[in-house]
């Protein structure tokens, strides 16, 4: 069956360094790779999204690559900040254009 | 614009009762999503529209669950009858259309908890 593999443990890391979160999934071909930031209490907010053709795509102090031969994103948020801290989810979405969600992973980011 | 609008924001009902949640997308919007999400299946999909017809329910878990969407600006989520498995936040989103590259835009949420 199709899965979706974000690391459950939180990833606690110091202001300033760079944070490197994983999503990795099996039995999936997607076209589209999609990264939202949650914070507590509220709904999901769009980051980046990447397609299958793309390697690399960068967004101010956020990068996603994307190795469809390991099956794997890599999110990166350099010169990380307190205001970071939140969970981050990946989404799969292929030709039926339904966004699959990773369980996510919580970010925090100490002063 | 306001966004994705989710009411109400918090839900208590007892096992049995019929239960209602409501969404209005952001304008201009022709898809719109209804998700689940708990601590132990994360966010899943339930159902989705486009154009106010609904395309895929595959994630509806049970009859108990309906989703209606009589307009481009409201849907309904209804369970009747509500058990306290089905306590999780409730999220509806909307996009511009059902482009695999369309960003989907989340509402608040709504907090339901079944007694």
């Amino acid at each position: 069956s199709q899965k979706i593999e974000q690391n459950s443990e939180a990833l606690n890391i110091q202001e300033g360094k760079t944070a490197t979160l994983t999503c990795n999934y099996t039995n999936y071909s997607p076209a589209y790779l999609q990264w939202y930031r949650q914070d507590p209490g509220r709904g999901p907010v769009f980051l980046l999204l990447i397609r299958e053709n793309e390697k690399e795509k960068r967004k101010e102090r956020l990068k996603v690559t994307f190795d469809t031969t390991l099956k794997q994103s890599l999110f990166h948020i350099t010169a990380s900040q307190p205001a970071d801290s939140a969970t981050y989810l990946c989404a799969l979405s292929d030709s039926s254009y339904k966004l699959i969600f990773g369980s996510g992973t919580r970010l925090l980011v100490r002063p | 614009d306001a966004g994705v609008i989710q009411s109400p924001r918090h839900e208590v009902t007892e096992m049995g009762q019929e239960v209602t949640l409501r969404c209005k997308p952001i304008s201009g919007h022709n898809s719109l999503f209804w998700y689940r999400q708990t601590m132990m299946r994360g966010l899943e999909l339930l159902i989705y529209f486009n154009n106010n017809v609904p395309i895929d329910d595959s994630g509806m878990p049970e009859d108990r669950f309906s989703a209606k969407m009589p307009n481009a600006s409201f849907s309904t989520l209804k369970i009747q009858p509500s058990e306290p498995r089905d306590s999780a936040v409730y999220f509806c989103a909307s996009s511009i259309s059902l482009q695999g590259t369309d960003t989907q835009y989340f509402g608040p949420g709504t907090r339901l908890t079944v007694l």
